[in-house]
Order: structure tokens, then sequence, then C-alpha cells
């Protein structure tokens, strides 16, 4: 079984649409991650939750706007996509407690943005 | 606020020798961890090591190894009889242990030479 699914791997769009991408993890974990991958490989974290709860929101346009149902899913929707939005998309759970445990990664979307 | 530095873009190593891989760390915290990652091609974030910063005892996982120094803030990845399947991008992580948050450096390129 996949811990960390996301869906779709690949995401080819205009711009100015609106997309979604989902996660789910099946792990038990209580905090999700949603992390921008650029072309140079920089992995820079955009959202946090825990249990549900927002918990970190770094400097990401409020095109991006992160929901999560509940505690396994965490969705990443943007509106009026950009040129500049092209990235790989990363999510990511990791345990509340436990603090040696690691996050644990889906596979990725690649976003293109034609 | 914390930062992880990895300051090699690109190695590489003939297969079957040793290579070790650089990262240093800034924080003002005392109880933290540190993780190594490996990217392959197929995008995916593989957990190579990790190190509680508590433990003196370098982390060794077979053929990967650490050597952290807490006190200059280093943490290396050592890796040994390298193999071809061993060429990716390597990113170093710090868990900061109040919010749950990790902070990835640029990553490191390996290149496996036949």
């Amino acid at each position: 079984d996949t811990a960390v699914s996301q869906t779709p791997k690949y995401l080819v769009t205009q711009m100015g649409n609106d997309k979604s991408i989902k996660c789910e993890q099946n792990l038990g974990h209580d905090t999700m991650y949603w992390y921008k991958q650029d072309s140079k490989k920089f992995l820079k974290i955009m959202f946090s939750y825990n249990n549900k709860e927002l918990i970190i929101n770094e400097t990401v346009p409020n095109r991006f706007s992160p929901k999560s149902p509940d505690k396994a899913h965490l969705n990443l929707h943007i509106n009026s996509l950009e040129l500049g939005d092209s990235a790989v998309y990363f999510c990511a759970s990791s345990p509340g407690q436990g603090r040696n445990q690691p996050q644990h990664f889906g596979d990725g979307t690649r976003l293109s943005i034609l | 606020a914390q930062t992880v530095t990895q300051s090699q873009p690109e190695m590489s190593v003939q297969e079957a020798e040793t290579v070790t891989l650089s990262c240093t760390y800034d924080t003002s915290e005392s109880d933290y961890y540190l993780f190594w990652y490996k990217q392959p091609p197929s995008r995916q974030m593989i957990l190579v090591i990790r190190q509680e910063a508590y433990k003196q005892q370098n982390a060794t996982e077979n053929r990967f190894s650490v050597n952290f120094q807490k006190a200059a803030k280093s943490f290396s990845l050592k890796i040994s009889d390298s193999q071809l399947g061993d060429a990716a991008m390597y990113f170093c992580a710090y868990r900061d242990p109040r919010f749950n948050k990790f902070y990835f450096g640029s990553g490191t390129k390996l290149n496996v030479k036949p």
C-alpha cells in the first residue's frame, strides 16, 4: 500500500486555469505538508496542517489554498495559474510526536503551465 | 531562523569508492533531528539516514554513515563502496522539534562513474 499518495502525477494546463492536487496518507500521521520544488531542485515549504489545523503558512500567493477535510487528506487548490507555478509539488506527512521520525513523501505532481 | 546549507551543488565519485557530502545548519536549539534524503531521477524522496542531536554516536545504515559534529553544526554523509544506483540528488534536512517543521538544504547532485 502506498503510504502517501498524490494525484495526479502529471498536470499540464494553460495559464489562467484553476487546478487541484490531492494528497492522502494512510500512515495515521497527524501532520501533513505541501512543498514546491523548482527547476533548481530547491524544496520550499508552502503549508503544513496538524490535525486539520493550519500551522505553517509560508509566503505563498493567495492563489494557493490548501484544504484538509480530515487529518489523512490535504489537498492543494491553485487559482489563475501562472507560468511561474510550473514545478513539482510534493505532499508529505509526519507524526505529530516521535520527533526522530522523518517525513514521508508522495511521489510528487509535476505541474506544467503552457 | 534555522537554515541548512549544502555547499556542494554537484559531486562525482568513481564506482566502489567513497564520497562525503557536506551539510551545515544553523540553530539555537540543543535538541533536534537531522536527516539525509535521496532523490533519484524518479523524483521520489527516500530517507537515507537520521541522527538525533542528543546522541554522540554517529548513525550508520549499511554503506551510509554520518559525521555529526554538534559544536560545529555539521552533518556530513559518507557513502562507501559507491554504486551506480547511488546517483541522485541528496538533501540534508533539519527538523525543528518545536514546530514539527523541516528545513531542507539546496541539495547535492551526486554522479557515480562506472
